[in-house]
């Protein structure tokens, strides 16, 4: 079993462009999730879906940030324009689970983004 | 994959000591309950989960006790070794399939 993919696994850019963060959760699983990684704040979620619809993307900072799920083994999530304050370490996660039973989520290694 | 670095509790313990990692969970209606393992430019690897109908779960070396009358939840690991060094997380499920993530302990095998 691959895991969940995700690439880039670094970005640096400067500020003002724009970032797509990709993940392939792994096969059969039917929720994903969207991570951010900060020293500051640790591990917040951004958004979730249950397959392939956004279920809640309350931790999305604000409207640069966008994310898209077109199939069950794709996600993408977009920062435009993008700011030094992004930097962070982006990970994805996928869980088997559906609906209301939780179950342990798959993390993939992340992508850390450094924005200049 | 960085985790809270400059802030973090640290444990240290002995190459063949037993660790105990304490965590105390908020909110009293959750149900479900991880501890993920972060090395150093990885991401959170799955140790064990425990659900609210139990108290004690063992897995291979390690050990999760949930007491929900003080909402507090800890992973024993015994014999630590050296590929024992990250750090560890909590997690707690109470809202649907979302995860509320601790602040994390780092633990430190001294050899």
């Amino acid at each position: 079993d691959a895991g969940v993919i995700q690439s880039p696994r670094h970005e640096v850019t400067e500020m003002g462009q724009e970032v797509t963060l990709r993940c392939k959760p792994i096969s059969g699983h039917n929720s994903l999730f969207w991570y951010r990684q900060t020293m500051m704040r640790g591990l917040e979620l951004l958004i979730y879906f249950n397959n392939n619809v956004p279920i809640d993307d309350s931790g999305m900072p604000e409207d640069r940030f966008s994310a898209k799920m077109p199939n069950a083994s794709f996600s993408t999530l977009k920062i435009q324009p993008s700011e030094p304050r992004d930097s962070a370490v982006y990970f994805c996660a996928s869980s088997p689970a559906l609906g209301t039973v939780t179950d342990t989520q798959y993390f993939g290694p992340g992508t850390r983004l450094t924005v200049l | 994959g960085e985790s809270v670095g400059l802030h973090l509790p640290t444990l240290s313990v002995q190459e063949g000591d037993n660790s105990i990692i304490n965590c105390a969970y908020s909110n009293s209606a959750s149900d479900y309950f991880i501890w993920y393992k972060q090395e150093s430019g990885k991401g959170p690897q799955f140790i064990i989960d425990i659900r609210s109908n139990m108290d004690k779960r063992q897995g291979q070396r390690v050990t999760v006790l949930l007491n929900k009358t003080v909402k507090h939840l800890s992973l024993q690991i015994a014999a630590t070794q050296p590929g024992d060094s990250a750090v560890y997380f909590c997690a707690e499920n109470n809202t649907g399939n979302k995860l509320t993530f601790g602040g994390g302990t780092r633990v430190l095998v001294k050899p």
